[in-house]
Formats: structure tokens, sequence, C-alpha cells
């Protein structure tokens, strides 16, 4: 059964970038996606964007455009989410999720990484 | 931008069925899924594509969609039930619900 393991708690300046890694564990991603979704402190989801690695393409969000890549790197079975030009705003738990088309369904998650921006 | 809205908030006594919605325009024509979020855990896929159970759910979760409007049920609600529960749907985009916080009392 596969298992998301992602990186620890980050703590950022405003503007920087923050790269967080989420891997495969007992599997591989092979013909699934790879979401990013994030959740701000006492909020609901928001979903970031998706990679479908079997099919080389990213699909993101509006509101991250521009701002976000996801990346994977099979060889590993590890999928990344790099966010940039970080703002306090962004403080937030962000889970990777093992995703399916074509309704993008998620079946499995990680724990979350905690990302907090501050000055 | 495709929007989803759930109530905020649904309270149900032990024993007794639950029923959460989730609407959106022509959601009938969309797949929808549902997530289960204890507090501080990572959200649970319960309903994908509108009325499948993943393995290891319990049968009293079902869902439906129809029109605009998707619904979860949770039949002879468990304390253990209580969490919040996103609806989520494709359309250009992943869009999730507001979510809505079960109260089992």
């Amino acid at each position: 059964q596969v298992h998301l393991v992602q990186s620890g708690a980050e703590v950022e300046k405003p503007g920087s970038s923050v790269k967080v890694s989420c891997k495969a564990s007992g599997g591989t991603f092979h013909s699934y996606g790879v979401s990013w979704v994030r959740q701000a402190p006492g909020q609901g989801l928001e979903w970031m964007g998706a990679i479908i690695p079997i099919f080389n393409t990213t699909h993101y969000a509006h509101n991250f455009q521009g701002r976000v890549t996801i990346t994977t790197d099979e060889s590993t079975g590890t999928a990344y989410m790099e966010l940039s030009s970080l703002k306090s705003e962004d403080t937030a738990v962000y889970y990777c999720a093992r995703t399916s088309q074509p309704s993008y369904y998620m079946d499995v998650w990680g724990k979350g990484t905690t990302v907090t921006v501050s000055s | 931008s495709y929007e989803l809205t759930q109530p905020p908030s649904v309270s149900v006594s032990p024993g007794q069925t639950a029923i959460i919605t989730c609407s959106g325009d022509k959601l009938g024509d969309k797949y929808v899924c549902w997530y289960q979020q204890r507090p501080g855990q990572s959200p649970v896929l319960v309903i994908f594509q509108d009325n499948k159970r993943p393995s290891g759910i319990p049968e009293r979760f079902s869902g439906s969609n129809s029109g605009n409007t998707a619904t979860l049920t949770i039949s002879g609600t468990q304390s253990m039930d209580e969490a919040d529960y996103y609806c989520q749907a494709s359309d250009t985009s992943v869009v999730f619900g507001g979510g809505t916080k079960l109260t089992v009392l």
C-alpha cells in the first residue's frame, strides 16, 4: 500500500520560495497523478495544482498560476511543489495527494507540511 | 470560476442519519467526491465518482448527485463520524466546497 511521506516544516521570509517534497513509499505514482492542496489555519481545502507523470502534464489553479511549480522525479518516486514570492497569507499546511483521473479524486494523502511565512 | 456551496454546519444525534449537501451549477453533470477530515489529521476520501466507497470506508457512508446538488449521507451516525466534510468536483479546475462541520450530539 502506498504511503506519501512529506518533508518537514519550513519557516520562510516574505518574498522567498519554498520547495516541499512528497515521496511515495511502498509503491510509485506510476499511472496516477499527484495533487497539491493547502489549508490555511482554520480554513478549508484549496487545490493548487497537479502533475500527471505518465502524460508529462501539469495543471495549475488560476490563483497560483505563475507562482507554483509542480515536478516529479520518477527515478526516486518523489513529487515536488515549489511556491515562490511567499506572502504571510501563504502560511498553511501543504498536502500532497495521489490523484486519479478523470475526476481528480484524491485517495492517498500525505500527513502535510507546515509552511510558516514570517519576517 | 466554478463554486461549490456547503452548509457550514450540520448536527445529528447518534444513530440518526446525517445529510450534507453540496450545490453547484449543473453539478450532476460532473463527478463529485467527498472527504472527511478530523481535527489535526489529513483528509480521507469517503466517496468518489458520486457514489463509490473506497476500500475500508464503512457502508453507512453513501453519496448521490443529480441536478445542481450532490449529497453525502451517513446512516446510523456514530460519534467517530464527527469531523469536517468537503465535497470536490472538477470543472476547468479542481474545486472544493467550503466544508461542513458535522457535530454528533
